[in-house]
Order: C-alpha cells, then sequence, then structure tokens
C-alpha cells in the first residue's frame, strides 16, 4: 500500500530563513504529488503539484518541490520565509487507488 | 472560497446519537471524496464517489458509516450510534477527471464533529 512520510513534525524558524521539508513516498510506480497548506482555521489549499516533465515545480507563495525519482522524495522548499507562511504542510501522493494518501503534516512555525 | 461546501461547519452531539454532514462539491466534478482528519494528523481517506457511484471505502469506514450521492451532486456523510472516537474534522472535496486537471483535489473548510 502507498505511504507518505513527513520527516519534521515541527519546524520554528525565523524570517528570512530558508524552508526544506521532507516527504518521502513509498509505491514504485508512476506517481502524482501534492503539496497542501492549511493556515490556521483555514481549510487546505492546493500549494503546487507534479505529475510529469520537469521535476522542478513551481507553486504559489515562492513555493518549489523537486521529485526525484530514485529518492521517490518531493521536498518542498522556499528560499525565503515569511511570518504569513505559518502553517501546517501536507505531502500527499495519488498513485495506484484512485483517492489521495497524506503524510502526517509538518507544522511550520515563523517567528518575526 | 474553495467552491466545496460544507454543513454544517461545527457539530456536537451526545455519544450515541446519529450526525449527518452534507457535502456540495463543485459544480461539474464528477468525483466526491471523504476524509477524516484529527489534530496533529493527516488527512485519512474514507470513500469516494464518481458520479452517483461508490467505488471505494477504506477499512476507516465501519459500518457504523454511510455515505451517499444519490444523484451525483452532492454527498451525505451519516455516522450512526457515534462514539467519542468519532470525533474529528470530516472533510470533503472533489476532482475533475480530465487530461487537463488530472487528479487535483479541492477540499472544503470541513465540519467538525465533537462527541460528548
Amino acid at each position: 500500500a502507498q505511504s507518505v512520510s513527513q520527516h519534521n513534525h515541527h519546524v520554528i524558524l525565523s524570517e528570512a530563513a530558508s524552508l526544506e521539508l521532507g516527504c518521502n513516498y513509498s509505491y514504485g510506480g508512476t506517481v502524482n504529488l501534492f503539496w497542501y497548506v492549511q493556515y490556521p482555521g483555514q481549510h487546505l489549499q492546493l500549494l503546487l503539484k507534479y505529475f510529469s516533465g520537469d521535476p522542478l515545480v513551481k507553486g504559489i507563495k515562492g513555493f518549489e518541490a523537486e521529485f526525484i525519482k530514485s529518492k521517490f522524495s518531493f521536498n518542498l522548499r522556499k528560499p525565503s520565509v515569511q511570518w504569513s507562511d505559518t502553517a501546517e504542510y501536507f505531502c500527499a501522493v495519488f498513485a495506484g487507488r484512485r483517492a489521495l494518501t497524506f503524510g502526517s503534516g509538518t507544522r511550520l512555525q515563523v517567528q518575526p | 472560497d474553495t467552491g466545496v461546501s460544507q454543513d454544517p461547519r461545527h457539530k456536537i452531539t451526545k455519544r450515541g446519537q446519529n450526525v449527518t454532514f452534507r457535502c456540495d462539491p463543485i459544480s461539474e466534478h464528477n468525483r466526491l471524496y471523504w476524509y477524516r482528519q484529527t489534530l496533529g494528523q493527516g488527512p485519512e481517506f474514507l470513500t469516494y464517489f464518481q458520479n452517483e457511484a461508490q467505488l471505494e471505502k477504506s477499512r476507516l469506514l465501519s459500518n457504523r458509516f454511510s455515505a451517499e450521492r444519490p444523484k451525483g451532486s452532492f454527498s451525505t456523510l451519516e455516522i450512526q450510534r457515534t462514539e467519542q472516537g468519532d470525533s474529528a474534522m470530516y472533510l470533503c472535496a472533489s476532482s475533475l477527471t480530465d487530461s487537463l486537471s488530472g487528479n487535483t483535489i479541492y477540499f472544503g473548510e470541513g465540519s467538525w464533529l465533537t462527541v460528548v
């Protein structure tokens, strides 16, 4: 069965620091990969997605993620975080079955 | 505004009571999903519909849970004889399966259930 692992459960950064959140999945076939964000009190929103082609995908608000097939990874990055990036971030995979499988999430806290 | 609407947003019920949640997906989306999310965890898949057909159910969906999508538009999720362990956020999502949008799923704001 497919699964998603997010290694960092809680990350605390200062504004302007660089961000990298890890995501690994387990599935041997073709995958679609996603990062969703959940701001405090709000619904899940799509940050970015990978279906095919260029493994470096860019999303909203300056976020990007790189799909490395050999490492089964899809890490999320941002060069310089802002206080408004404080949120919970979820990696998800669409593979085989017909619904998304989510990781347990990483809570990001950005201090001003 | 994602376009996926859920009702009610919050529900407090006594253990043993039945509750029903409603979801209105984005218009013309043919797939509708139900997920459950507890604090500190990612959403867990419960079930999904393609049009009116329920195509997959998770093992998390015990026989106290039933979901319907009678006309391929809105959906309901009913929990019978609620237990305290059912306390969670119930998320609805929808997607349109075509070559352009792929498998992107859009979520509603969720329905919080507290069983006391």
